[in-house]
C-alpha cells in the first residue's frame, strides 16, 4: 500500500513556467523525500525535509510541508524541459513508501 | 564515483523459469534496499538488509521471492517459478545510513518481463 498520494497525476506546462506538485499523506513521519524519475531510469533524490522543518530550498526547487495537514507541495520554478520526468514523494515510516507520482512535461 | 548498478538491465523469462537479479550498491553504503516497480506506479517496497542481515522482508509478495546480501555489499533478489504477475522494473537502492528513513540511492532497475 502506498502512504503518499501525489495531486495532480499529470501535469503540462511551458518551458519558463512554474511546476507545483502536492503530497498528502496519512500517518505521522519523521521526514518527507521527494524524487525525480526519468522515463526507464532509477530514482533521484531532490530534497529532503525533516517533521520540524515547514520549508527547504535547492536550486530552483522548493519544498514545503504542513504536519497539521499532512501534506508536502514541490515548486519547480523557471521549469526547463529536461526537469520533464515523474516526480513522487516518499513518506519515512519504518522504512519508505511511495506515492503513485506526477508526471511531468516540460514544453520547450 | 560509481553509483548503484544493477544486472541484467532487462530480463525475459518464460513463466515457470527462476531468475536472479543483481545489485552492486555504491561502495561502504551499510543499508540496501529492494522495490517493485508496476508501469505508473511508485516503487512498492520488498525488502532492506543491513550489511549482511536483512532486518525487514515484510514487503516480499510471495515465498517464490528471495533476497540475499551474504557478505553485506553485493545482494541477489532471486524470483522462482515466475509468473505474468512478477513483471515490473526491479530497483535496487543503498544508504550509508543505518536509519532505513534516511536517502536512498537508486540504481538504474532491472525491467523483468515474463512471458
Amino acid at each position: 500500500s502506498q502512504q503518499g498520494e501525489e495531486d495532480p497525476q499529470a501535469l503540462s506546462i511551458q518551458e519558463g513556467e512554474n511546476a507545483t506538485m502536492n503530497c498528502s499523506y496519512k500517518t505521522s513521519i519523521n521526514n518527507l523525500q521527494w524524487y525525480r524519475q526519468n522515463s526507464g531510469r532509477g530514482l533521484v533524490h531532490l530534497i529532503l525535509i525533516r517533521s520540524n522543518e515547514r520549508e527547504k530550498h535547492s536550486g530552483r526547487l522548493r519544498v514545503t510541508l504542513d504536519t497539521s495537514k499532512k501534506s508536502s507541495s514541490l515548486l519547480i520554478t523557471a521549469s526547463r524541459a529536461a526537469d520533464t520526468a515523474s516526480y513522487f514523494c516518499a513518506t519515512s515510516g519504518s522504512r519508505l513508501t511511495f506515492g503513485e507520482g506526477t508526471q511531468l512535461t516540460v514544453n520547450p | 564515483g560509481a553509483g548503484v548498478s544493477q544486472s541484467p538491465r532487462y530480463k525475459v523469462a518464460k513463466r515457470g523459469q527462476d531468475v536472479a537479479l543483481r545489485c552492486d550498491p555504491i561502495s561502504g553504503h551499510v543499508s540496501l534496499f529492494w522495490y517493485q516497480q508496476a508501469l505508473g506506479q511508485g516503487p512498492e517496497f520488498l525488502t532492506y538488509f543491513q550489511n549482511e542481515a536483512q532486518l525487514d522482508k515484510s514487503g516480499l509478495p510471495s515465498d517464490r521471492f528471495f533476497a540475499e546480501r551474504p557478505e553485506g555489499s553485493v545482494s541477489t533478489l532471486k524470483i522462482q517459478r515466475t509468473q505474468q504477475e512478477d513483471s515490473a522494473v526491479y530497483l535496487c537502492a543503498s544508504s550509508p545510513a543505518r536509519d532505513p528513513q534516511e536517502t536512498q540511492y537508486f540504481g538504474p532497475g532491472t525491467r523483468l518481463l515474463v512471458l
